[in-house]
């Protein structure tokens, strides 16, 4: 199984400053097909998961563009470029290349 | 806009039985992946099984082998989770799940195992 590795686990953040979360794969996520399905998750307390960004970097429609996803092969980041209230909440990278789809373990983003 | 709502969810004691149920809309049902993920209380997320667009295979996630199945109606764009044999450990909310790299998600339904 691919073990998926977030660091922090939790990142206490300053309103308007940028935040960044590191999520590593004990594998490679290029798929045969040549695409890496790496996505990454927000998790508003009291909710359901909601999609930010599929295969590495593309943000779903309605996603603000403060949000960006970057990395290749093992290592991904999801930055935000300008914290804003309502981005707390706890954040997941997936990875969907092989099964069994595994999950990091989550990073809680706080406002200080 | 695409709408996936679960149903089915309750109260059950280990070793009974539950089905759940995913009403989708809003996409391409018959064409897409879909996935149960389920996180217990206060934890991370957990994927539990996968079935492809033509519905003849489901991929699950070890703990839940040879006691869940997954399965689809594609007419009535409906997703289920047949859950046996239920142990405490299964308790959790389960997620109806567009695709397999969480393209989109319902709101959930509690499953409590429990005596």
């Amino acid at each position: 199984d691919i073990v998926m590795t977030q660091t922090p686990l939790s990142s206490p953040v300053t309103l308007g400053q940028p935040a960044s979360i590191s999520c590593r794969s004990s594998q490679s996520l290029v798929h045969s097909d040549g695409n890496t399905y790496l996505s990454w998750l927000q998790q508003r307390p009291g909710q359901p998961p909601r999609p930010l960004i599929y295969k590495i970097s593309n943000r779903f429609s309605g996603v603000p563009d403060r949000f960006s996803g970057g990395g290749a092969g093992t290592d991904f980041t999801l930055k935000i470029s300008r914290v804003e209230p309502e981005d707390v909440g706890v954040y997941y990278c997936m990875q969907a290349t092989q099964f069994p789809v595994t999950f990091g373990q989550g990073t809680k983003l706080e406002i200080k | 806009e695409v709408q996936l709502v679960e149903s089915g969810g309750g109260l059950v004691q280990p070793g009974e039985s539950l089905r759940l149920s995913c009403a989708a809309s809003g996409f391409t049902f018959s064409t897409s992946w879909m996935t149960w993920v389920r996180q217990a209380p206060g934890k991370g997320l957990e994927w539990v099984a996968s079935i492809k667009d033509e519905g003849d295979k489901g991929n699950y996630v070890d703990s839940v082998k040879g006691r869940f199945t997954i399965s689809r109606d594609n007419a009535k764009e409906s997703l289920c989770l047949q859950m046996n044999s239920l142990r405490v450990e299964d308790t959790a909310v389960y997620y109806c799940v567009r695709g397999t790299g969480g393209l989109a998600w319902g709101q959930g339904a509690l499953v409590t195992v429990s005596s």
